[in-house]
């Protein structure tokens, strides 16, 4: 089974700063998926960043990125130029590749708030 | 495509009274979960569909707990004889499964708030 760790109940930044969100996972496998999602007060989980762990490149999106370290099992979300609008939970996520889906399909860590202050 | 689509937004209910939400997926979509989040936690999973197929269950998934997907389109997750500590927002998602599985994603709803007084 597969575990996510995110170590920062929750975290605050002003406005532009860059923000560091970390993450760190257990597994046995060696093909799997990384995830960022976030949940706004909404709490529609939308997707914010995705990595495929046999690929060396690190994920961007904008202003999100990714630090995946393979061997040390560590997947943080770099968020530059933070905006209000990025003030939300941000969970962290492992999928199995070739998944079989159901309990495979997603295992989240338990979240950070981020809170964005003007 | 409108995404994923959960009714009702918010349900609440006493003790005891049955529930049932509704969840459209994106259309085309094989692959339909249901998520269970408590306040303070990541989303648990609850039970998985491949088309109408129900193909894994989790322990979380007690007896009360139902979940049908007919003809591979909606589906539905019932709770009987719904107790408090079945109060938690339940998330559906939806993923296509490509051929190679290499853009497998799940894209969420809004999710159903239940309250059980």
């Amino acid at each position: 089974a597969q575990t996510v760790t995110q170590s920062q109940p929750e975290m605050s930044v002003q406005e532009a700063e860059t923000v560091t969100l970390s993450c760190t996972y257990d597994t046995s496998e060696n093909n799997y998926y990384l995830f960022w999602y976030k949940q706004p007060p909404s709490r529609q989980m939308i997707l914010v960043i995705r990595q495929e762990a046999y690929k060396q490149q690190n994920a961007t999106e904008n202003r999100f990125s990714v630090n995946f370290q393979k061997a040390a099992k560590s997947f943080s979300l770099k968020i530059s130029d933070s905006q209000l609008g990025d003030t939300a939970m941000y969970f962290c996520a492992f999928m199995k590749r070739n998944s079989g889906g159901g309990a495979d399909g997603l295992t989240f860590g338990k979240g950070t708030h981020l809170i964005i202050q003007p | 495509d409108t995404g994923v689509s959960q009714n009702p937004r918010h349900k609440i209910t006493k003790r005891g009274q049955n529930v049932t939400f509704r969840c459209d997926p994106i259309s085309e979509h094989n692959r339909l979960y249901w998520y269970r989040q408590t306040l303070g936690q990541g989303p648990e999973f609850l039970t998985y569909f491949q088309n109408e197929a129900q193909l894994e269950k989790s322990r979380l998934l007690s007896d009360r707990f139902s979940a049908e997907r007919p003809k591979g389109s909606f589906s539905t997750l019932e709770i009987q004889r719904t107790e408090q500590g079945d109060s938690a927002m339940y998330l559906c998602a939806s993923s296509s499964m490509g051929v190679f599985s290499t853009n497998e994603k799940l894209f969420f709803g809004s999710g159903t708030q239940l309250s059980v007084l």
